[in-house]
């Protein structure tokens, strides 16, 4: 079984300013890792993903995340926050090997950009 | 055209009800899914079925129905609803039923039900 852990709840930050988004997991097994964003009133939309390869791994509108297997973490980073990256940011692992392609997901954090 | 369309947008009714929530995508995808996102946002799976076959059925009470009558719909039916079943539920789809599916999943934009 995994869990995923966010470590904020809410992060609030200015317009240009840089933001860093934290999500832990724990698994006995090895792990696909993903960021999904959620904006308000709609469904969920990938943001990046880490399967295999460089530990850095780098998404759309402007976000990466870096794969940690020593420390189990996937954090999230942007240099520069728009206004319209005020959302919901969801870290999410997946069983390499189970079958059925499930998610689990972590509790989310809420990411509000003031001007 | 919408990736994956869910019906309805919302939808409010009283306990002991039976209720349907329907959703379709047009993505040519093999898997869709259901997830409960509850009122602190957590989102958690219920049901995954691949090419009309159930592969996920997680500790979902057997009020919840899941129906995939093709690959490119699955409906759920929710049977004498209770309080606690209000929440947000999302369909989605992935191209694969497998992890390294490189385009993850399309959501829906979730169907908000409020039982009282």
């Amino acid at each position: 079984a995994q869990s995923v852990t966010q470590l904020d709840s809410q992060v609030p930050v200015f317009e240009e300013a840089p933001v860093e988004l934290r999500c832990n997991y724990s698994s006995s097994v090895s792990v696909y890792l993903f960021w999904y964003v959620q904006y308000p009133n709609q469904g969920l939309q990938l943001l990046l993903k880490y399967l295999s390869g460089s530990t850095l791994v780098k998404g759309i509108n402007g976000f990466e995340a870096e794969f940690n297997k020593s420390q189990t973490s996937f954090h999230l980073r942007k240099p520069s926050v728009h206004i319209s990256d005020t959302a919901e940011y969801f870290c999410a692992v997946s069983d390499q090997r189970a079958a059925g392609n499930k998610l689990t997901f972590g509790g989310g954090t809420r990411v509000l950009v003031k001007p | 055209d919408t990736a994956v369309s869910q019906t309805p947008k919302y939808l409010v009714t009283q306990m002991g009800n039976d209720k349907s929530i329907k959703c379709e995508q047009n993505l040519g995808h093999d898997t869709m899914y259901w997830y409960k996102q509850d009122s602190k946002k957590f989102l958690k799976i219920m049901f995954s079925y691949n090419n009309k076959e159930l592969i996920i059925n997680e500790t979902v009470p057997n009020r919840f129905s899941p129906k995939s009558p093709d690959k490119a719909h699955l409906n759920l039916h929710i049977n004498s609803l209770e309080l606690g079943d209000s929440a947000v539920y999302f369909c989605a789809s992935s191209l694969f039923n497998h992890p390294r599916d490189s385009y993850g999943y399309t959501f829906g934009s979730g169907t908000r039900l409020t039982v009282v």
